[in-house]
């Protein structure tokens, strides 16, 4: 079984500034792991996913995260945010078997830019 | 390319009554998913198709949920004598294979209102 936790229900940011959300997992397997954006009315979008390889992956939007298999996280980043970023941001993990296990979300994390 | 589509994007029905929701995956991915997301739970993975094959139905939340796909492309997840816990939006989402490094390409979600 997996489970993830995103620690802020909310973020409040201001405009330019650089914001980190932050996310940590639990599995007894080995895991893939993802970030999903999900604009005001709109449907869940890839913001970036780790595989393997380099723990720095970077995405869409100026967007990368850092995975930490020791501290089991999956922080976001962002160096200078846009009002266009506002968003809800969920974390989410797999089993490498995929498919059949779907994808377990964190609760997400609203990301408020304020001018 | 034509993404995921769903529809209805709204229903509201009366509590015990019957509903079918539908999905239209992305031409060609053999993978199917169904998702709740709800205030409560946030987002939980429901049930999952590999092509014709028949799905695993252990992660639907109550025996009033059944869902089926035809033809190995369009699904259909239908709740009998709807309750008012089952408000929420059913997101579907495909992928090209259904492996755990696949994206899963979401829907715009179908809004559920129970009364």
């Amino acid at each position: 079984a997996q489970s993830v936790t995103q620690l802020d229900s909310q973020v409040p940011v201001f405009e330019e500034a650089p914001v980190e959300l932050r996310c940590n997992y639990s599995s007894s397997v080995s895991v893939y792991l993802f970030w999903y954006v999900q604009y005001p009315n709109q449907g869940l979008q890839l913001l970036l996913k780790y595989l393997s390889g380099s723990t720095l992956v970077k995405g869409i939007n100026g967007f990368e995260a850092e995975f930490n298999k020791s501290q089991t996280s999956f922080h976001l980043r962002k160096p200078s945010v846009h009002i266009s970023d506002t968003a809800e941001y969920f974390c989410a993990v797999t089993s490498f078997g995929g498919g059949a296990d779907g994808l377990t979300f964190g609760k997400g994390t609203h990301l408020i830019i304020q001018p | 390319g034509a993404g995921v589509s769903q529809s209805p994007s709204n229903k509201v029905t009366e509590k015990g009554k019957d509903v079918e929701l539908r999905c239209d995956p992305i031409s060609g991915h053999t993978a199917l998913y169904w998702y709740r997301q709800s205030l409560g739970q946030g987002l939980e993975f429901l049930i999952y198709f590999q092509g014709n094959s028949a799905p695993d139905k252990s992660g639907l939340p109550s025996d009033r949920f059944s869902a089926e796909r035809t033809g190995g492309s369009v699904s259909t997840l239908t709740i009998q004598r709807t309750q008012q816990e089952d408000s929420a939006v059913y997101l579907c989402a495909s992928s090209a294979t259904g492996s755990g490094t696949d994206t899963q390409y979401f829907g715009p979600g179908t809004r559920l209102t129970v009364l």
